[in-house]
């Protein structure tokens, strides 16, 4: 199983970024998958879920009408698209396979900061 | 669901056996995991279902509990394991973390 996101980097507030984690290794249609983030220092905080099908999402009510969980199960592929950035959502993003979050990728970096 | 967890931070020999809390605001059921977090490295799994150990966590860990109250422990430590660790809520969304436990060497 190997999960690699990708996509992170220094962006403005107000401004927006889109994640992707790159899914091999098993069946990537058959699981559930998550964002997971981590403020400098901080602890782990849920982000989000998809479903399998893509037909049910769920989000930290810290993100929710901001950021958009969605997957390409053709490309194996999970997506965070991170629309109006506060500095508060300076993370490490991390996707996990949500099987009691049995495989995390390395993660990637989001800096929002003018 | 608040997740409690404590201490935030623990120092330990090696050999030695260490238990980390974790409260729940209110049940969860036994829908609880503890991960294990280490520079460099990718998160890991150790247990799931509150007591079920991941495949390969070592058999010195272990987890116990239901309802609200989750205790992991690891008996006779190896240098390896002085790490954070957190446990998780899965029983509702959104789904919440406890704090973290900084386990350093004395």
């Amino acid at each position: 199983v190997q999960l690699v996101e990708s996509g992170g980097g220094l962006v403005q507030p107000g401004r927006s970024l889109k994640l992707s984690c790159a899914a091999s290794g098993f069946t990537f249609t058959n699981h559930y998958m998550a964002w997971v983030r981590q403020a400098p220092k901080k602890g782990l905080e849920w982000v989000a879920t998809i479903s399998s099908s893509g037909s049910r999402t769920y989000y930290a009510d810290s993100v929710k009408g901001r950021f958009t969980v969605s997957r390409d199960n053709a490309k194996s592929s999970l997506y965070l698209q991170m629309n109006s950035l506060k500095s508060e959502d300076t993370a490490t993003y991390y996707c996990a396979r949500d099987d009691w979050f049995a495989y995390w990728g390395q993660g990637t970096l989001v800096t929002v900061s003018s | 669901v608040q997740m409690t967890q404590s201490p935030s931070y623990l120092a330990a020999s090696p050999g030695e056996s260490i238990s980390i809390s974790c409260k729940a605001s209110r049940s969860i059921s036994n829908n609880l995991a503890w991960y294990q977090e280490k520079p460099g490295k990718a998160n890991k799994l150790l247990i799931h279902s509150a007591s079920t150990l991941q495949s390969g966590t070592p058999s010195r860990f272990s987890g116990s509990g239901s309802g609200t109250d989750f205790t992991l422990t690891i008996r006779s430590l190896e240098s390896e394991d002085f790490a954070v660790y957190y446990c998780q809520q899965f029983n509702e969304y959104p789904l919440t973390f406890g704090s973290g436990t900084k386990l350093e060497i004395k």
